[in-house]
């Protein structure tokens, strides 16, 4: 099972939106409403963002919000602030009811 | 509360194994899979597998099938992951983490690095 595929970097100014985007496979991302997106600050434990596609958990910001189309999946970051600086994570269930993540990506808030 | 403790830091030498644990408490053990997941440093994660803490049934990504066992121990609430064969990129922080369904890891344990080095 390959890596899903993300940008390896985003950047954007306090106040505006961002979008980081994971794209798979028919046999994960395209299959499968299971896509998750994880926060990991340095020296940190990732964590849960969005998950089932665009579902928050309890106490994470309205600013995260997640969308899927076809084989893509697309976490959007909206009114950017110095603490959303970190690193993001997808996830997917696959066809052999095994997990991948993406490689992962640096957002940078300027 | 919802809690995943992980064993302490390891240093191994090539060629050896390791075994790390992951103990729940706050929620019903049994009713949640439990995945473990990696870090090299400077790396991204990497899934490594899950157990059913109940049936204590296991899937493991392919490139760790040969190397991984994932086991648990019901009368203290602990899972276990054991890597075998060590090499030094396996130097990395190993995570467990809870999943309430099949859909995300909502839950994290702190980690446990693990270190590979004659």
């Amino acid at each position: 099972q390959s890596a899903l595929t993300q940008p390896a970097s985003v950047s954007g100014s306090p106040g505006q939106s961002i979008t980081i985007s994971c794209t798979g496979g028919s046999s994960d991302i395209g299959d499968y409403n299971y896509v998750s997106w994880y926060q990991q600050h340095p020296g940190k434990a990732p964590k849960l963002m969005i998950y089932e596609v665009s579902h928050r958990p309890s106490g994470i910001s309205n600013r995260f919000s997640g969308s899927k189309s076809g084989n893509t999946a697309s976490l959007t970051i909206s009114g950017l602030q110095a603490e959303d600086e970190a690193d993001y994570y997808c996830n997917s269930y696959t066809s052999t009811s095994t997990r991948v993540f993406g490689g992962g990506t640096k957002l940078t808030v300027l | 509360q919802v809690q995943l403790v992980q064993s302490g830091a390891e240093v191994k030498k090539p060629g050896a194994s390791v075994k790390v644990s992951c103990k729940a408490s706050g929620y019903n053990f049994r009713a949640y899979n439990i995945h473990w997941v990696r870090q090299v440093p400077g790396q991204g994660l990497e899934w490594m597998g899950w157990i059913n803490p109940d049936s204590g049934g296991t899937n493991y990504a392919q490139k760790f099938q040969a190397r991984v066992t994932m086991t648990r121990d019901t009368s203290i609430n602990t899972v276990y992951m054991e890597l075998s064969r060590l090499r030094s990129d396996d130097t990395a922080v190993y995570y467990c983490a809870r999943d309430p369904s099949i859909s995300a890891f909502d839950y994290w344990g702190q980690g446990t690095l693990v270190t590979v080095s004659s």
